[in-house]
Parts: C-alpha cells; structure tokens; sequence
C-alpha cells in the first residue's frame, strides 16, 4: 500500500530565506509525482507535475526534484515572501491513476 | 482559477442525514474524481467517475455513492452522515481517465455533521 510521508509537518522562517519541502514515498510504481499548495479552507492549486520518468521541474521560485528508485521528492522555495504562507501538499499518482497525498508541511513566512 | 466548481461551499448537517455534494467539471473533462479532506490531514481519494461509470474506488463505505451525468458533472451522495464524515470534500476533474495528466481541483465543500 503506498503510503506518502511528509516532513517537516511545519515550519516558520523569516522573509528572505530559501527553504526545502520534502516528501516520501514507499512504492516506487508511480506515474508522477505533484505538489501543490492549499490555502486556509481552499482547494487545492498545482504548483509542479513531475513525470516518473523526469528528474526535476522548475517554476520561478520554485524546484522540484524526484528520486523514485529513493522515494523521495524535494520542493526547494527560493527567497521565501509572506505570501508564501500556506499548506504544502505532495501526491504521488498510483498504478491506478489516482493521487496518493501526504499529510502536508504548513509553511508560515514571517516579515 | 481552475474552471471547476462546487456547491455548496459550507453545509453542516446533522448525523443519520444524508447529503449530496455538487461538482462540475472543466470544460472538455470527462473525469471526476472526489476526495475527502479531514482536518490537518492530506485529501483521501473516494472514488473516481469517467463516461457515468465508476472507475475505481478507494476506502471508503457504500454509503458514500455518486453520480457522473451526460454533461460530465458530477454528484457525491453520503446516507446515514456520521461525525467523523465532517470534512471538506474536493473534486478534481481531467481530460482523460487513465492518464498521467494533472487534475484540476475546485475549491470544496466544507461538510460539519453535528
């Protein structure tokens, strides 16, 4: 059964600095692996989508690295704002298309 | 903005109810998949519709049913409401049932079951 670790479960940083996400997995079958971030109350908004077959997904501020044979993934925030504050979720997709979600790390950037 | 919609936003019921959440879909998906989210936790996958047929199930109770209609949207139907179903539920829809592409969430419905 796969089953989607994420640490830490939250974590508080001053404005300005670069901060990593990370995430795990216990099956490597996966199709992809996504992050997203989710607001308080809110649905969820994809952040990076990267394939089984890919190593690592960039946007703006933002990194995503995957390690399947390792079952790990690393989301890297550069130069973190306020606005960044929000739950950070990580889903693997399974060998039956359907996403598996961590737990989520509750990201708060102070000014 | 994702163009997938859901109704209500907030509903609280009381337990022995039933409920029935609404999603509709992005424009050209065929896919509804729908989730639960207690609170703290990461979103759980209940089942998923594609072509008005289920396909695919998680962990959940056959009190938990749905619907997908012609048009692609999409109900969640829960009998008998206990307190533990208090949640915010999601559907998320793509193109393609099957494929590796992402799906597009909308924003939830919070369900409380006093």
């Amino acid at each position: 059964k796969q089953e989607v670790t994420q640490i830490p479960a939250a974590l508080s940083v001053p404005e300005g600095e670069n901060l990593v996400l990370n995430c795990s997995f216990t099956d490597s079958a996966i199709y992809n692996l996504q992050w997203f971030r989710q607001d308080p109350g809110k649905g969820l908004t994809s952040l990076l989508l990267i394939q089984s077959s890919q190593r690592e997904q960039t946007s703006g501020r933002l990194n995503a690295s995957l390690d399947k044979s390792s079952g790990r993934s690393t989301l890297y925030i550069a130069a973190s704002q306020p606005g960044d504050s929000a739950t950070y979720l990580c889903a693997v997709m399974d060998s039956s298309y359907k996403l598996i979600f961590g737990s989520g790390t509750r990201l708060l950037v102070r000014p | 903005e994702t163009g997938v919609t859901q109704s209500p936003t907030h509903l609280i019921k009381t337990r022995g109810q039933q409920v029935t959440l609404r999603c509709s879909s992005q424009s050209g998906h065929n896919t509804v998949s729908w989730y639960q989210q207690a609170l703290g936790q990461g979103p759980q996958f209940i089942f998923q519709y594609y072509r008005e047929e289920e396909n695919g199930r998680g962990n959940f109770p056959p009190r938990f049913s749905g619907l997908q209609f012609p048009n692609y949207s999409s109900e969640l139907n829960v009998n008998a409401l206990e307190l533990d179903d208090s949640a915010l539920y999601l559907c998320a829809s793509s193109s393609i049932a099957g494929s590796q592409e992402t799906q597009y969430f909308g924003p939830g419905t919070r369900l409380l079951v006093l």
